[in-house]
């Protein structure tokens, strides 16, 4: 399966900005960057993905190192609903692991009113 | 749109006791479906992998099976249920196109205690 590193546990402020880290330095140059959130009690839910390029959705946005070994999930202004254990995940193009995505620890967001 | 159903919500029992869990998809057809089970404080772990009709992969090895009777239906089983079985269950299905783009979505998921 993929590894990633992500710290355990980050904290903010509502409405200030969250910068979620990720580590990934075995990640092959057409591996996919993916990032699931996952609030209490519920099953994961998508929040965004890339390969090279940054990318901006109305969830998020996702900075990827030149290099491709990390990348940032970018929260910009972070809200109680925000609170949740965030994945970063990254899949193979091909072989027996295709589509299937292999879930972390994450990294647990507290936000802070 | 798209909808992910699982039942039970909330499971409690027995060791040695049977299992049954089911995952309903409606609104797409011919998806991808996955099991996954989260131990309590852990990561989510794949446990099985479908990609059509009878058609099951499994991830891990141990006492729990799969099966995909119909193309939106996927079942979780276990003859005799254990004490390390316990967890939070959760079903998802992709677009069949097997592409490492591919997006997943989560049901409600099973609380599952063995007692």
């Amino acid at each position: 399966d993929a590894k990633t590193t992500q710290p355990n546990s980050m904290e903010s402020n509502e409405e200030e900005p969250v910068h979620l880290p990720c580590n990934h330095s075995t990640i092959s140059g057409t591996d996919y960057i993916h990032w699931y959130r996952q609030l209490p009690s519920q099953g994961p839910e998508y929040v965004i993905h890339g390969l090279t390029s940054n990318v901006n959705n109305r969830m998020a946005s996702l900075a990827i190192a030149e290099d491709r070994k990390s990348s940032t999930l970018i929260l910009h202004r972070a809200t109680l609903r925000d609170a949740a254990v965030y994945y970063c995940i990254f899949t193979h193009d091909r072989g027996s692991t295709l589509g299937r995505l292999y879930f972390g620890r994450g990294t647990q967001l507290t936000v802070w009113p | 749109s798209q909808t992910i159903h699982q039942w039970p919500a909330t499971l409690v029992q027995p060791v040695g006791s049977p299992l049954s869990l089911e995952c309903t998809v409606e609104g797409t057809s011919n998806p991808n479906l996955y099991w996954y089970r989260q131990a309590a404080g852990r990561g989510l772990q794949l446990l099985f992998y479908s990609v059509g009709i009878g058609q099951i992969s499994s991830e891990v090895p141990q006492n729990l099976s799969a099966s995909r009777p119909q193309d939106r239906q996927f079942i979780l089983s276990s003859k005799k249920l254990l004490l390390s079985d316990s967890g939070f269950y959760l079903c998802a299905w992709s677009v069949r196109r097997l592409a490492h783009t591919d997006t997943q979505y989560f049901g409600p998921g099973t609380r599952l205690t063995v007692l």
